[in-house]
């Protein structure tokens, strides 16, 4: 399966642990998207990578969160210190360079944090 | 800002018969716009899109969408409902003028009854 992976897909913490969650892309996708999604509402935008840089970040997106994407490729996205309103999906997209303007996200299964 | 509503929580419709998922959205200029359909337990999955030109856009599963740039609407139909499509739609958007900040609305349960 050549689709976005994420792991892991379930990780349930005690509050004020910090965790860490993955996403592979595509390989030919330079675009990648972070997107939180709280039960019964559409994903929220978190942040967003072309190549390696960090080009645009939400409000949603406070200190406690980053994301890297050292080389382009794989992207993580930590949480430190977490509480038990960051309890949601995290999901991650990509998309190929946008060439024909608008390219649709293709999105992985998530992970779902639960904190205690 | 961006913006967008799907005014119904749930749409129960008949297999056989024709759907419609509404979307309205607001940007502050021309949109790109989307939907994306959501099974249990699987990932958001790519239906269509509207970038430019016609205003009526096909895609996946015989899904189809209207781009009515006056009302600012976006709706999702179908002209023959099945079973299987029961899941649950988001509608998006992203101002072409605003970066890649993509914004979805809170999602629409179709329901299609045998």
């Amino acid at each position: 399966d050549t689709g976005v992976s994420q792991n892991p897909r379930h990780k349930i913490t005690k509050r004020g642990q910090n965790v860490t969650f993955r996403c592979d892309p595509i390989s030919e996708h330079n675009r990648l998207y972070w997107y939180r999604q709280t039960l019964g509402q559409g994903p929220e935008f978190l942040t967003y990578f072309q190549n390696e840089a960090q080009l645009e970040k939400s409000r949603l997106l406070s200190d406690r969160f980053s994301a890297e994407r050292p080389k382009g490729s794989f992207s993580t996205l930590e949480i430190q210190r977490t509480e038990q309103g960051d309890s949601a999906m995290y999901l991650c997209a990509s998309s190929p360079p946008d060439g024909s303007r608008g390219n649709e996200q293709f999105f992985g299964p998530g992970t779902r944090l639960t904190v205690l | 800002a961006q913006s967008v509503a799907q005014p119904e929580d749930q749409v129960n419709v008949a297999e056989g018969n024709p759907l419609t998922v509404k979307c309205t959205y607001s940007v502050s200029g021309n949109p790109y716009l989307f939907w994306y359909v959501q099974y249990p337990n699987r990932g958001l999955q790519f239906l269509l899109k509207y970038i430019t030109g016609d205003n009526l856009v096909k895609g996946s599963y015989g899904f189809e969408a209207e781009f009515n740039k006056s009302q600012t609407s976006f709706h999702l139909k179908k002209p023959s409902a099945l079973v299987s499509d029961s899941a649950l739609y988001f509608c998006a958007v992203r101002d072409r003028n605003y970066g890649q900040n993509f914004v979805f609305g809170p999602g629409t349960r179709l329901s299609v009854l045998p």
